[in-house]
């Protein structure tokens, strides 16, 4: 148990679809980030919050749109994607956004846009 | 820009050691991490190296040469359930981490 669970574990949508991944850390972090994970290629993080405050927008198309409510709760809103976007997406969280502090993954959505 | 290279597959025999090593080139330096990822699992968390030497932890020890940009991590008595993905990670200047691609480590019997 990571202490970070995300669901769907699995999700597969068309084009036209809407729709949300979400992100739950149980660690009493104050920061929380989204990445992309696509085979053979570093991890790229796409947004970061920071005491629910984003922090970091890494030049993300609008297609992909965060929500943090709270310090616990993480969402990624999804709407019109492209093939390219099929890619693991996976949530961490860290005590503070600085220093020496590891980051926690969580299992990650497997996403297949079609 | 920013850079951080690792080698893309190594193979090694379950007994042995090996070195997987990182190179990088980041704005500004504020510390190393290594990952270790298994096929279908969330990335989990090695070693975190700021200061230049070695860090043993168990079967583990990560290596930082700040002037060289350069680290290694270094896997003892190899285990077949050490076989999975390596992640090395700098956290430059503005605290953001940048990702190597990941070395996928192989153990044969």
């Amino acid at each position: 148990e990571t202490g970070v669970t995300q669901t769907p574990r699995h999700l597969v949508m068309g084009m036209t679809n809407k729709k949300s991944l979400k992100c739950e850390q149980h660690l009493g972090h104050n920061a929380m980030y989204w990445y992309k994970q696509s085979a053979k290629k570093p991890l790229e993080l796409m947004f970061v919050y920071n005491f629910k405050e984003q922090t970091e927008n890494n030049s993300v198309p609008s297609r992909f749109s965060p929500e943090c409510p709270n310090s616990s709760h993480l969402f990624l809103h999804l709407h019109t994607l492209q093939p390219e976007d099929s890619a693991l997406y996976l949530c961490a969280s860290s005590q503070e956004t600085d220093g020496s502090y590891e980051q926690y993954f969580g299992p990650g959505t497997r996403l297949t846009v079609t | 820009g920013q850079n951080i290279d690792q080698p893309t597959e190594m193979t090694a025999t379950e007994g042995a050691i090996v070195q997987i090593n990182c190179t990088y080139q980041t704005s500004g330096f504020n510390g190393l991490f290594w990952y270790q990822q298994h096929a279908g699992e969330a990335p989990t968390f090695l070693s975190y190296n700021v200061l230049d030497g070695l860090e043993e932890k168990g079967r583990f020890s990560s290596f930082l040469s700040r002037s060289k940009g350069y680290s290694y991590l270094l896997l003892k008595e190899l285990q077949m359930k050490d076989s999975a993905s390596y992640l090395c990670a700098v956290m430059d200047s503005n605290y953001q981490l940048i990702w190597g691609a990941g070395t996928k480590l192989i153990i044969k019997p």
